[in-house]
């Protein structure tokens, strides 16, 4: 399975924009990228995920590099509920392994 | 549309004794993965399982461990003879699809070995 990078934590402040990077310098041609967060103490949710495109929906906005080497999830403003560990994976669309390979992830700190 | 159930939520067993875990996929998904996750640590995958099927068990240990998901009824994850170190959150996710789209995941079984 293809790796991703993230920044073990990350901290912003309420109500302010949050850009969470991921690094995957080995993908391959038909990996999509997925981003899943997990609160304290709750199984993971899914966030969002795309291939080549930026993608939007009413949680986050993916920003995915031109040659896909690296990808932003967005957060437009966050809030106290958006404190969680949010992870970055690739998966293949076909022929590949389905399961999903969790890294770390990135701790992401809101203040109030 | 019920998500996908887990339980018991939380168990506790003596080293030695039988956990079973128990996963109801949501409405209309056949296919079932299993992750467990240690304290302070990440997910790691253990099975993916199909109706009647076991598709992929690459992360499963090889003694003690077993994981089904009949063709009626939930996926159970079966744990005999634990030992401490099986103290985790077991979680369970399910999808309409192979390979495609979003998992969704349950809230988690914690189990805890005295």
């Amino acid at each position: 399975d293809a790796k991703t990078t993230q920044p073990n934590s990350m901290e912003s402040n309420e109500e302010e924009p949050v850009h969470l990077p991921c690094n995957h310098s080995t993908i391959s041609g038909t990996d999509y990228i997925h981003w899943y967060r997990q609160l304290p103490s709750q199984g993971p949710e899914y966030v969002i995920h795309g291939l080549t495109s930026n993608v939007n929906n009413r949680m986050a906005s993916l920003a995915i590099a031109e040659d896909r080497k690296s990808s932003t999830l967005i957060l437009h403003r966050a809030t106290l509920r958006d404190a969680a560990v949010y992870y970055c994976i690739l998966r293949a669309a076909q022929g590949g392994s389905e399961k999903l390979v969790f890294g770390k992830g990135t701790k992401l700190t809101v203040n109030p | 549309n019920a998500g996908v159930m887990q339980n018991p939520r939380h168990l506790v067993r003596r080293r030695g004794q039988e956990a079973r875990l128990r996963c109801s996929p949501m409405k209309g998904h056949s296919h079932v993965y299993w992750y467990r996750q240690l304290p302070e640590e990440g997910l790691k995958f253990m099975v993916y399982l199909q109706k009647e099927n076991i598709i992929d068990e690459s992360g499963m240990p090889k003694e003690r461990f077993s994981a089904e998901f009949p063709k009626e009824g939930p996926s159970i994850l079966r744990i005999q003879q634990v030992v401490r170190g099986d103290s985790a959150a077991y979680f369970c996710a399910s999808s309409p699809n192979r390979g495609r789209g979003e998992l969704f995941f349950g809230e988690g079984s914690r189990l805890t070995v005295l």
